[in-house]
């Protein structure tokens, strides 16, 4: 079965870093490219960026570039969202997504990581 | 940037009816790269259809999407859910993909 198993909800300070992964299983990891998606708060989805973890080839979205920086280890099949300094409007869950191997829709998703930043 | 534009913001029906969902591209979509997503309160989104009408693997044919049917571009795309059934109620999202930077739309929400 295909698998992506995101880390736990986490509770931030504003400035403070934070690094949450996203684990793949059940196919190979390094053949299909892995995106990260943003839902505040009774919004809607927003694709912050992308990567291809067999040569950790990444695509940012306009609004998310230099932001964030995207990351992933395939020798643990995992994939990773990083915040140098966190603030309160980084408040929202995050999930990552599996892109399909032919086209660019997202056909496994993970379960989500709620990140809070509050003081 | 494609902008896609969801309506209705939210629809409320009873179960067993019929729900239109539209989605509208500031651009026209080519190869009718347009996917479809549901979200349930509390859940990941799940992906329903891509290629605007394909339907994913589980997914019941009481939905059905719907694209361009001339040309296999355009900029106006539907899903219908036939019969309504309480496990309906989500937000449901659609995606285009095929150019950068790929968007979604806003969503609409269907109510029972």
């Amino acid at each position: 079965e295909v698998q992506l198993v995101q880390s736990g909800a986490e509770v931030k300070k504003p400035g403070e870093s934070l690094k949450i992964s996203c684990k793949g299983s059940g196919y190979s990891f390094t053949s299909y490219w892995i995106g990260w998606v943003r839902q505040m708060p009774g919004k809607g989805l927003e694709l912050m960026g992308l990567i291809y973890p067999g040569d950790s080839d990444s695509k940012y979205s306009p609004s998310f570039q230099g932001q964030v920086t995207i990351s992933a280890d395939k020798s643990i099949n995992t994939a990773y969202l990083q915040w140098t300094s966190l603030r309160a409007s980084d408040s929202a869950i995050y999930y990552c997504a599996r892109q399909a191997i032919a086209d660019d829709y997202f056909d496994t998703w993970g379960q989500g990581t709620l990140v809070t930043v509050s003081s | 940037e494609i902008v896609l534009t969801q309506s209705p913001g939210t629809l409320s029906l009873s179960p067993g009816e019929r729900a239109t969902l539209s989605c509208r591209a500031s651009q026209r979509i080519y190869s009718n790269n347009l996917a479809w997503y549901q979200q349930k309160p509390g859940q990941a989104p799940r992906l329903l259809f891509y290629a605007s009408s394909t339907r994913a693997t589980g997914i019941p044919d009481r939905f059905s999407g719907r694209g361009s049917v001339t040309d296999f571009s355009g900029t106006d795309f539907s899903l219908t859910i036939s019969g309504l059934e309480p496990e309906d109620v989500a937000v449901y999202y659609c995606q285009h993909y095929g150019s950068s930077p790929l968007t979604f739309g806003g969503g609409t929400k269907v109510e029972i």
